[in-house]
C-alpha cells in the first residue's frame, strides 16, 4: 500500500497473475476517487474512477473497490501483462473542489 | 485526443537562476495545474489556474510563481532556483464539471538545479 516517506512501495507480480494495489485516503469528505498509471518517462494517465456512493466499479481488466468505513481504495488488475509495469497513484477529490490530492504511488513490476 | 506539451523534457540550471517552465494544452481547458513529483511523496500541487489571469496556491507554492496570460498556456516560474527544487514537474489540464473527472498530464520536465 501507499505511505508517506522517501521509499516508493513496490509490488512484484508474476505475469498472468492478478495484482491488488492499495491506497488509504485522507478525507472522509472526498466524493470522487481516481486511479492513475504512470509509465516510465510519461505523465500519469487515467485508468478508472469511482464515486463515493459506489463500492465497486469495473473496467477492462481493472476493478476499483472503495471502503468508506476505513477510507480505503484498491485497484485490482486481472491477468497482468508486461505493459502493466508502472507506478500507480490513487487520487481523491474533496467535495466541490476542482483539485485532486494524490497518494504517494506504488510501483508494480510484472515478472515474465 | 487531448495534448498537453511541456517545453523541455530535461533542464539543468544553476542555483539562483530564474527558470521558466512552459505548458501548453490544445483542448481549450479552463483549468490548468502545476505539480512536482518526488519519489515517495507522490504528486504535490504547486499552483492551479481556473481561468486566464486567475491563479490559486496549491499545497507547496513557496519559491514558485505562475503566469496565465492565454488560456492554452500556463507557465511555472522559479524566481531564484535552489537545489531543493530539483524535481520532476508535471503540468495538467481539464475542463471544470467534465465527467469523468480527469486531469490530462504532459510528459513532465525533469529539472536539475546545481
Amino acid at each position: 500500500g501507499e505511505s508517506v516517506g522517501l521509499h516508493l512501495p513496490t509490488l512484484s507480480v508474476q505475469e498472468g497473475d492478478n495484482s491488488i494495489i492499495n491506497c488509504a485516503y485522507s478525507n472522509s469528505a472526498s466524493d470522487y476517487f481516481i486511479w492513475y498509471k504512470q509509465e516510465s518517462g510519461k505523465g500519469p494517465q487515467f485508468i478508472i474512477d469511482i464515486r463515493s456512493n459506489m463500492d465497486k466499479r469495473q473496467g477492462q481488466r481493472v476493478t476499483v473497490l472503495l471502503n468508506k468505513t476505513v477510507k480505503h481504495l484498491s485497484l485490482q488488475i486481472a491477468a497482468t501483462q508486461p505493459g502493466d509495469s508502472a507506478v500507480y497513484f490513487c487520487a481523491e477529490r474533496f467535495f466541490g473542489n476542482e483539485k485532486l490530492t494524490f497518494g504517494t504511488g506504488t510501483r508494480l513490476t510484472i515478472i515474465p | 485526443d487531448v495534448k498537453v506539451t511541456q517545453s523541455s523534457r530535461y533542464l539543468v540550471k544553476r542555483t539562483g537562476e530564474k527558470v521558466f517552465l512552459e505548458c501548453v494544452q490544445d483542448m481549450d481547458h479552463e483549468n490548468m495545474f502545476w505539480y512536482r513529483q518526488d519519489p515517495g511523496l507522490g504528486l504535490r500541487l504547486i499552483y492551479f489556474s481556473y481561468d486566464v489571469k486567475m491563479k490559486e496556491k496549491g499545497d507547496i507554492p513557496e519559491g514558485y510563481s505562475v503566469s496565465r496570460e492565454k488560456k492554452e498556456r500556463f507557465s511555472l516560474i522559479l524566481e531564484s532556483a535552489s537545489t531543493n527544487q530539483t524535481s520532476m514537474y508535471l503540468c495538467a489540464s481539464r475542463s471544470p464539471g467534465q465527467e469523468p473527472y480527469e486531469q490530462y498530464f504532459g510528459p513532465g520536465t525533469r529539472l536539475t538545479v546545481t
